[in-house]
């Protein structure tokens, strides 16, 4: 059975505080593992799709990277503006939807 | 570009009234689904739908049903709530073309209480 574990849970880091997020996945066959940005009373935003083991892409602050087991989500030198809850999906092969993990919660403080 | 439109943003029911969430979408997308979003849980998926006339069910179906007449309308509909369908509805739309996954885009939600 697919699943996808998200650690912390929670984050706070003050600004311009780099860490990562965590994102450790099993599925049969992954097709493809996409991380999303959700702000309060949104829906989730698109971020990233990675598909095969050490594949890197960046979107300002945000690096995301996968190996076989897990994916990290750094944040270089955050600003306030990145306080949202960052949600990691898989999608196995056959598979016709995501497999969502619940998320880890950051805060950036100014 | 509207993108995926939801109605209504909130809504109250008492247990056993009946409701239809709406959903519609301007991108000419193949692909729609319907999640519900639970505190401390992840998305999970309701039903979807490959194209207009065809759907199947996700993870957590039960009490729900849909239709797709139309490429851009996925209504979800609610028969004899219960408190356990109180949640936090998403819609996502994806066009799926090729051998590629294309990114889910969701929109903003329909935040349902039953009491």
């Amino acid at each position: 059975e697919d699943q996808v574990t998200q650690s912390p849970e929670a984050l706070r880091l003050q600004e311009g505080e780099s860490s990562s997020l965590n994102c450790s996945y099993t599925v049969s066959g992954l097709r493809g593992l996409f991380w999303y940005r959700q702000d309060p009373g949104k829906g989730p935003e698109f971020l990233f799709t990675l598909y095969s083991a050490g594949e890197e892409k960046e979107k300002e602050r945000l690096k995301a990277t996968l190996t076989k087991k897990e994916s990290f989500l750094h944040i270089t030198a955050p600003k306030p503006e990145d306080s949202a809850t960052y949600l990691c999906a898989v999608q196995g092969q056959g598979a016709n939807n995501l497999f969502f993990g619940t998320g880890t919660r950051l805060t950036v403080i100014p | 570009n509207a993108g995926v439109t939801q109605t209504p943003k909130f809504r109250i029911l008492k247990i056993g009234q009946s409701m239809t969430l709406q959903c519609t979408q301007d991108m000419n997308h193949n692909y729609m689904y319907w999640y519900r979003q639970d505190p401390g849980m992840g998305l999970k998926l309701i039903y979807y739908s490959v194209g207009a006339g065809i759907t199947d069910k996700g993870e957590v179906p039960n009490g729900y049903n849909v239709s797709r007449s139309t490429t851009e309308d996925f209504p979800l509909r609610l028969e004899l709530a219960a408190p356990s369908q109180t949640s936090v509805y998403f819609c996502a739309s994806s066009p799926r073309t090729g051998r590629m996954n294309s990114p889910l885009h969701f929109g903003n939600g329909t935040r349902l209480t039953v009491t």
